[in-house]
């Protein structure tokens, strides 16, 4: 138990669906994560919230929104979906957005769009 | 284009000493290198962080170099329960937060 939480756990959706992830911190932390883990390939950052305010969007395709209402709270809005965005979903909190401050992750959401 | 690079995989037996190498050449300079752990199925867990020189916990050392373009994640007496796949995580120049690609730590009996 690390103290983030993420909801669902699995989550199979089609290609035309609407759906959302959702993570919950409660460690106190600022700034939260968004990673995807595909087979075969490193983690990737998605998306960082420091204080409530994205600081990070790496590239990621408009299709994934995310949204930081308070900063015990992430979601990530997914829509209209390709087969290969298939993957775990791994959210993270931390103190601040540092790299000398340990992240904390929950246990991922495992997506498979069909 | 400058990346953080660790070998894919590695094997090792019970009791042995492992040690596992990541290149950051680009890493800025404020910024410091944590290595985690991750298990099947579970969010990476951290192990170890460290800016300069060598840094201690009760489950592993980190040796920094003076350049600071690599680091070395060493476990000591290596159990069967060590079998995971660890990453390095390093702030480089651009303000940018990049992982490993991760090494499969396997450890046979």
């Amino acid at each position: 138990e690390t103290g983030v939480t993420q909801t669902p756990r699995h989550l199979v959706m089609g290609m035309t669906n609407k759906k959302s992830l959702k993570c919950e911190q409660h460690l106190g932390h600022n700034a939260m994560y968004w990673y995807k883990q595909s087979a075969k390939k490193p983690l990737e950052l998605m998306f960082v919230y420091n204080f409530k305010e994205q600081t990070e969007n790496n590239s990621v395709p408009s299709r994934f929104s995310p949204e930081c209402p308070n900063s015990s709270h992430l979601f990530l809005h997914l829509h209209t979906l390709q087969p290969e965005d298939s993957a775990l979903y791994l959210c993270a909190s931390s103190q601040a957005r540092a790299s000398r401050n340990e992240q904390y992750f929950g246990p991922g959401t495992r997506l498979t769009v069909t | 284009l400058a990346k953080t690079t660790q070998p894919i995989s590695m094997d090792s037996y019970e009791g042995q000493e492992v040690n596992i190498t990541c290149s950051h050449n680009n890493i800025a300079t404020n910024d410091y290198i944590t290595w985690y752990q991750q298990f099947p199925s579970q969010g990476p867990r951290f192990i170890i962080q460290g800016y300069k020189t060598k840094v201690t916990n009760e489950v592993a050392s980190l040796f920094i170099p003076a350049d600071r373009k690599s680091s070395t994640l060493s476990l000591p007496r290596v159990s069967l329960s060590d079998t995971a796949v660890y990453y390095c995580l390093v702030g480089e120049v651009g303000n940018k937060l990049v992982f490993g690609a991760g090494t499969i730590l396997r450890v046979k009996s």
